[in-house]
């Protein structure tokens, strides 16, 4: 059973970095059948997925259009985790994250989500 | 991008009935369209991919159908913990994107 643990910090300054941890237990960051994402969900965007990272012989990155010169995902090999780093956050940012495994086009594993509000 | 848009917005139906929630793409996604549920506080769970096929656990009382641009998701006989808001989420083109969500409430 894959199970994935999410942790980080609530509350980000504005035009600080967003950061979030994703701990994989019954699977690999590295595994060759599946990809890694964050996905956030606001009222006012819906779900919105940020990107993903995944392993095949090197590793490969995607990022989502509207904040591609912002997020960096990182697998972490030693932890069998993944992170997210989000710069210049504004209050827009603000929703829950959740990390989830991709596999075939479609989420089958969700983390519980981190509800992270940018304020001062 | 592809838009997804879900109808209706909002579904009041009884315990025991049948419920029938749609989804459209604004191009084809051929099949690859899956459909989850989110209870409140919690994360979105995997009902259907693949347009029809069900998730591991999923009861059979949950079935997707449609491809190209019509999606159906219909719950035959509404359960208590049936209640929740639905997405599709289309993977056919990358970035994938997902519709505004159904929410499904108890009349």
């Amino acid at each position: 059973q894959v199970q994935l643990q999410q942790s980080g910090p609530g509350l980000v300054k504005p035009s600080q970095t967003l950061s979030l941890t994703c701990a994989i237990s019954g699977d690999s960051v590295s595994s060759n059948s599946a990809a890694w994402s964050w996905i956030r969900q606001s009222p006012s965007r819906g779900l919105e997925w940020l990107g993903r990272t995944y392993y095949r012989s090197k590793w490969y990155y995607d990022y989502a259009v509207s904040v591609k010169s912002r997020i960096t995902i990182s697998p972490d090999t030693s932890k069998n985790q993944f992170s997210l780093q989000l710069n210049s956050v504004t209050p827009e940012d603000t929703a829950i994250y959740y990390c989830a495994r991709l596999v075939h086009g479609h989420f089958d594993y969700w983390g519980q989500g981190t509800l992270v509000t940018v304020s001062s | 991008e592809i838009v997804m848009t879900q109808s209706p917005a909002t579904l009041s139906v009884s315990p025991g009935e049948r419920a029938t929630l749609s989804c459209r793409a604004s191009q084809s996604v051929t099949s690859n369209l899956a459909w989850y549920q989110q209870k409140p506080g919690q994360a979105p769970r995997l009902l259907i991919y693949g347009a029809s096929t069900r998730a591991t656990g999923i009861p059979a009382r949950f079935s997707g159908s449609g491809s190209g641009t019509e999606f159906t998701l219909t719950i035959s006989s509404l359960q208590s913990e049936d209640f929740a808001v639905y997405y599709c989420q289309q993977y056919n083109n990358w970035p994938c994107s997902f519709g505004q969500g159904t929410k499904l409430e108890i009349k």
